[in-house]
């Protein structure tokens, strides 16, 4: 079975401050591929980052980085200088070759950046 | 092509009646996913369909509904007899599935359709 964990339900920064929002997973398969999507009030989910089991390199993409780490099965978001228009809810999803040939998400953390 | 097109975006609808949405994926996409998300979860996986084949489906996805993609392009989700605990967000996603495992596989998700079952 697949899980994602966010443990994070609901976050609040001023803007400018650097927020990490947290993910845990779960899965048996050895190959598997992690993202983030925002979702804005909209309620489309935008893609942010795809990263495959086999490269642990952390990621970084102008004020947004990704850090992977397999030995706690853990890929934490961090924003840097947040801004208002990052205000949305946050989702890490898992999708695993073997078992399950679709996108489990977590729960979602809800980022609101106060002006 | 903008990317995935969901109709409607907004539904309500008494409790008993039967509702069709549509998804457009992205043309060369052969892969076609349904989720549905209630307030406050994440989307939660309801089938898939490579080309016109309806591969998997969720135990989420009961008896009352149904899903079609007649053409192998666009889909369609029914659900008869709704309740009110059908109220949610229903996403669609398309991919492109090359065959190969360890395919880097990118989704691209619609804006949904909010059901609302009174």
């Amino acid at each position: 079975a697949q899980k994602v964990t966010q443990a994070q339900t609901e976050i609040s920064v001023v803007e400018k401050e650097d927020v990490t929002l947290d993910c845990v997973y779960e899965t048996r398969d050895t190959t598997y591929y992690l993202f983030w999507y925002k979702q804005p009030p909209s309620g489309e989910l935008v893609f942010l980052i795809r990263r495959n089991s086999f490269d642990e390199q952390n990621e970084i993409s102008g004020r947004y980085s990704w850090n992977f780490q397999k030995s706690t099965s853990s890929f934490n978001f961090t924003i840097t200088a947040s801004q208002v228009v990052d205000s949305a809810v946050y989702f890490c999803a898992l999708f695993s070759s073997g078992s399950a040939r679709q996108l489990t998400f977590g729960s979602g953390t809800q980022l609101t950046v106060l002006p | 092509d903008t990317g995935v097109s969901q109709d409607p975006r907004h539904k309500i609808t008494k409790r008993g009646q039967n509702v069709t949405f549509r998804c457009d994926p992205i043309s060369e996409h052969n892969r076609l996913y349904w989720y549905r998300q209630t307030l406050g979860q994440g989307p939660e996986f309801l089938t898939y369909f490579q080309n016109e084949a309806q591969l998997e489906k969720s135990r989420l996805l009961s008896d009352r509904f149904s899903a079609e993609r007649p053409k192998g392009s666009f889909s369609t989700l029914e659900i008869q007899r709704t309740e009110q605990g059908d109220s949610a967000m229903y996403l669609c996603a398309s991919s492109f599935y090359s065959g190969l495992p360890l395919y880097n596989y990118g989704y691209t998700f619609g804006s949904g359709t909010r059901l609302t079952v009174v």
